[in-house]
């Protein structure tokens, strides 16, 4: 199975922050990488697909770069509506395998 | 716009049969263009892809292994849905369970769980 390493695992920020994730899978898996923003209590919803495109909706605040091992999730301007913990998910192989998580807190 | 509703017993007792039903509404369990999925999460195990189901000319089931010996996901063309059963449960497989539609080309390759339901918290317990 592909392992999805997340950091940092929780992060408090302020509003207006920039804020910033990695994702780092345990072997290359070219650009087949989506993040997913969950709140308490609700499944999590798609926002970044393909490592780097928006979601149809979601605020063009959020971004997502990165290849091959190595990607990046970041949230331009952080906003209240923001708390959540961010998942990165890989579907390169089967099975898709998830991240643990970055569990965002505002400060 | 496609909605998935999950329906099933919350309380399950161990050794017996976990079942779970996800209702489709904006898109059919036979179309050529998605995989319909079932993900559970729990405290110790995270997010945890388990199977899915899916119409290419003629059905196909994936599973993880961990539960591969124990697991059936079926479709149900005349009442768009599709189901889990997860047989001989214990107390590990207490989770939220989540039904969800994975937007799937295998000509380009792109997959994105876009479309979940509500999720169905299932304990295990007698």
């Amino acid at each position: 199975d592909i392992q999805m390493t997340q950091s940092p695992s929780s992060l408090s920020a302020s509003v207006g922050d920039r804020v910033t994730i990695t994702c780092q899978a345990s072997q290359d898996i070219s650009n087949y990488l989506n993040w997913y923003q969950q709140k308490p209590g609700k499944a999590p919803k798609l926002l970044i697909y393909d490592a780097s495109n928006l979601e149809t909706g979601v605020p063009s605040r959020f971004s997502g770069s990165g290849s091959a091992t190595d990607f990046t999730f970041t949230i331009s301007s952080l906003q209240p509506e923001d708390i959540a913990t961010y998942y990165c998910q890989q579907y390169d192989n089967l099975p898709r395998t998830f991240g643990q998580g970055t569990r965002l807190e505002i400060k | 716009q496609v909605q998935l509703q999950q329906s099933g017993p919350g309380l399950v007792k161990p050794s017996q049969t976990l079942s779970l039903t996800c209702a489709i509404s904006g898109d059919s369990v036979s179309t050529n263009s998605a995989a319909w999925n079932w993900i559970r999460q729990s405290p110790s195990r995270g997010l945890e892809w388990l199977g899915r189901t899916y119409y290419r000319s003629k059905w196909y089931n994936d599973y993880a292994v961990s539960v591969k010996s124990r697991i059936t996901i079926n479709p149900d063309t005349s009442k768009n849905h599709f189901s889990l059963q997860l047989y001989s449960v214990t107390p590990e497989d207490t989770a939220v369970y989540y039904c969800a539609r994975e937007n799937l080309s295998f000509s380009s390759g792109s997959s994105q769980f876009d479309y979940w339901g509500q999720g169905t918290l299932v304990t295990v317990s007698s």
